[in-house]
């Protein structure tokens, strides 16, 4: 199925724990982005890149690490988990400036 | 910078009734407009959006928005809602000239439709 696919669903991380969220697009999509969505702030963006090789950070980057090797991966890290990390995670891909982007599913992540 | 404002966090309205989900948006430049819907444990779709041309867009299931720049505002209306359009609704901004043009959400609008 072309689109946006997530990897885990749910987790739970102890504080100070690591771990990697997963992202593929199907799409050859160049620009390739992370979100957060916290109850009543909308989604902030933690990581952007626009082709392979390229990575920016977001409004919120600290306590995460991305890297675009391929066109089609973009995954996420969390260095050293942190309760205030607790958040829905998104994945998103678009093919140009001034096009919609295409959600994956989300990641709901809870750090205890 | 760019902002968003979705005035409303939360609108109820009865079936078939009329809509409008306000957004406002502050830019020092040029903007492209976006208008997402999430339905619940799901991500989010684009519902509609303006680059440029002609200040009303419209969306394939009855939604439509107006662009307008005197008022920077961008605001999402149905005339008769139906109870599958419960969800929460998104207005964005990106710069139109940059060469990434970051997308910037508003806080969200929760739009209950009850029978």
């Amino acid at each position: 199925n072309a689109g946006v696919t997530q990897t885990p669903k749910f987790q739970v991380l102890k504080t100070g724990q690591s771990m990697t969220l997963q992202c593929a697009q199907d799409m050859n999509h160049e620009y390739m982005s992370w979100y957060r969505q916290d109850p009543g702030m909308g989604l902030r963006l933690i990581h952007y890149s626009v082709g392979a090789g390229i990575t920016d950070q977001g409004e919120v980057p600290n306590g995460y690490n991305v890297s675009r090797s391929t066109t089609e991966d973009f995954p996420l890290r969390l260095l050293s988990a942190a309760p205030s990390q607790t958040s829905v995670y998104f994945c998103a891909s678009r093919i140009r400036q001034g096009s919609g982007y295409t959600f994956g599913s989300g990641t709901r992540l809870t750090v205890v | 910078a760019q902002s968003v404002t979705q005035l409303d966090s939360q609108v109820p309205v009865f079936e078939e009734a009329p809509v409008e989900l306000r957004c406002n948006y502050s830019s020092s430049v040029s903007v492209y407009l976006f208008w997402y819907v999430q339905y619940p444990n799901q991500g989010l779709q684009l519902l509609l959006k303006y680059l440029s041309g002609s200040t009303l867009v419209e969306s394939i299931n009855g939604f439509e928005a107006e662009f307008n720049k005197s008022q920077t505002s961008f605001h999402l209306r149905k005339p008769s809602v139906h109870i599958s359009d419960t969800a929460e609704y998104f207005c964005a901004v990106s710069d139109s000239l940059a060469s990434y043009g970051k997308l910037t959400f508003g806080q969200g609008t929760i739009l209950t439709v009850h029978p």
